[in-house]
């Protein structure tokens, strides 16, 4: 057990820019959850996949954001154009989930933080 | 979105017990309440969870009301590895799978 890994840790981009983060999350975990985080605040959900799927999307989530898990592994969150309204930690967690998930626990990697200049 | 109520700050003194309560009037019956911690600069970490009896691992007790209206996170000997952002939430499975995390509270444990 290695842990949730994210990559960058850090990331300074310009206005305009695309950016992607990757989440590698603990092995034959199912679940894989994104989150935002801004300072004072605590985490927001984003969204989740159950294997490739992806099941749930907040509304927080605009058009410009995507996230992937196309082999049931590892996922990708993609935002376009970025807004300095972007700035945040963006935290990814893994779970594993046999039945109906009431005793589902998360586990958060590092998170990236992303600054938009 | 938040379902739950914290102080948004507390201290303890290093050793002793640290109470942090947590106040969830709205919960409903199939409704679970867990514990996570943050401390700077990394992901939050899981530390308990329960339905309605008391429960407790090696990291800490949770006291939940007999009427599930409120609960207690105990850490039974506080250090100073303890300083954390302590977040209540509860599980609301009618309205999605997320977990909603909420402000929390700040303990600063003081030596």
């Amino acid at each position: 057990d290695t842990g949730v890994s994210q990559d960058p840790r850090h990331k300074i981009t310009k206005r305009g820019q695309n950016v992607t983060f990757r989440c590698d999350p603990i092995s034959e975990h199912n679940r894989l959850y994104w989150y935002r985080q801004t300072l004072g605040q605590g985490p927001e959900f984003l969204t989740y996949f159950q294997n490739e799927a992806q099941l749930e999307k907040s509304r927080l989530l605009s058009d410009r954001f995507s996230a992937e898990r196309p082999k049931g592994s590892f996922s990708t969150l993609e935002i376009q154009r970025t807004e300095q309204g972007d700035s945040a930690m963006y935290l990814c967690a893994s779970s594993l989930v046999r039945s109906a998930g009431v005793n589902e626990k998360l586990f958060f990697g590092s998170g990236t933080q992303l600054s938009v200049l | 979105d938040a379902k739950t109520t914290q102080p948004p700050s507390m201290d303890c003194a290093e050793g002793r017990a640290a109470n942090l309560p947590c106040n969830h009037s709205t919960i409903s019956g199939n409704e679970y309440v867990y514990w996570y911690r943050q401390i700077h600069s990394q992901g939050p970490q899981y530390i308990i969870h329960g339905l309605k009896n008391n429960e407790t691992n090696e990291m800490a007790s949770l006291i939940i009301t007999e009427d599930r209206k409120s609960s207690t996170l105990i850490l039974p000997h506080a250090t100073l590895r303890d300083t954390a952002v302590y977040y209540c939430i509860v599980r609301v499975f009618s309205t999605g799978n997320q977990f909603y995390f909420g402000t929390g509270t700040s303990l600063t444990v003081i030596p």
